[in-house]
């Protein structure tokens, strides 16, 4: 079964520190990695999205991709009260999108004024 | 200008009703989803509609089917609504396997 893990959190990190979110992901084969922010009540919304390995830069946030150990990190520099969020690490296995995303359960994360 | 829409945004029905969710999509993307996410807010896929052809259908029971019109949309019908299927109901849309999220349909059943 293809799975995705992330740790539920809550994650805690004073205004203006780096938060740094992981995930980690069973199938080796994945395409493609994504991360969603969603605020309660609200739907996710996409933040970043990375296909090789590396870092992947734009704004305050950096994804990182290391498939060989089949992992995938978001960093949020200088961390803003709202950025408060749940954070969702997802993955297409299949490339393209037709098998639709499998995601994690999300990291809480909170942001201390 | 909404990208995904979907109607209604809440819904609150008896066991046993059946009921539909739409959603349409301005994007003009091939691909469109339905995901659940339960009451601990775990994001599951249910279906994947390409061109109006069912790609996936994950371990959905058969109470639940997709149906798309058109390529802007795809439409959820449930038939004997249980408690377990109280959920948000989030339908997507995507080009190049990048998805966007509509708004949810909140589905409480009593």
């Amino acid at each position: 079964q293809k799975e995705v893990e992330q740790n539920s959190g809550p994650l805690s990190v004073p205004e203006g520190a780096i938060a740094s979110l992981n995930c980690t992901y069973s199938d080796r084969g994945s395409q493609s990695f994504f991360w969603y922010r969603q605020y309660s009540g609200k739907s996710p919304e996409l933040i970043m999205f990375i296909y090789s390995n590396g870092d992947k830069e734009d704004g305050r946030f950096t994804a990182q991709l290391n498939k060989a150990s089949q992992y995938v990190s978001l960093l949020i520099r200088d961390s803003q009260p709202s950025d408060s969020a749940t954070y969702l690490c997802a993955v297409d296995h299949s490339g393209g999108g037709a098998d639709g995303l499998t995601f994690g359960k999300g990291t809480h994360l909170i942001i201390q004024p | 200008d909404t990208a995904v829409s979907q109607t209604p945004k809440y819904l609150v029905t008896q066991m046993g009703n059946d009921k539909s969710i739409k959603c349409e999509q301005n994007l003009g993307h091939d691909t469109m989803y339905w995901y659940k996410q339960d009451s601990k807010k775990f994001l599951k896929i249910m279906f994947s509609y390409n061109n109006k052809e069912l790609i996936i259908n994950e371990t959905v029971p058969n109470r639940f089917s997709p149906k798309s019109p058109d390529k802007a949309h795809l439409n959820l019908h449930i038939n004997s609504l249980e408690l377990g299927d109280s959920a948000v109901y989030f339908c997507a849309s995507s080009q190049q396997g990048i998805q966007y999220f509509g708004p949810g349909t909140r589905l409480l059943v009593l």
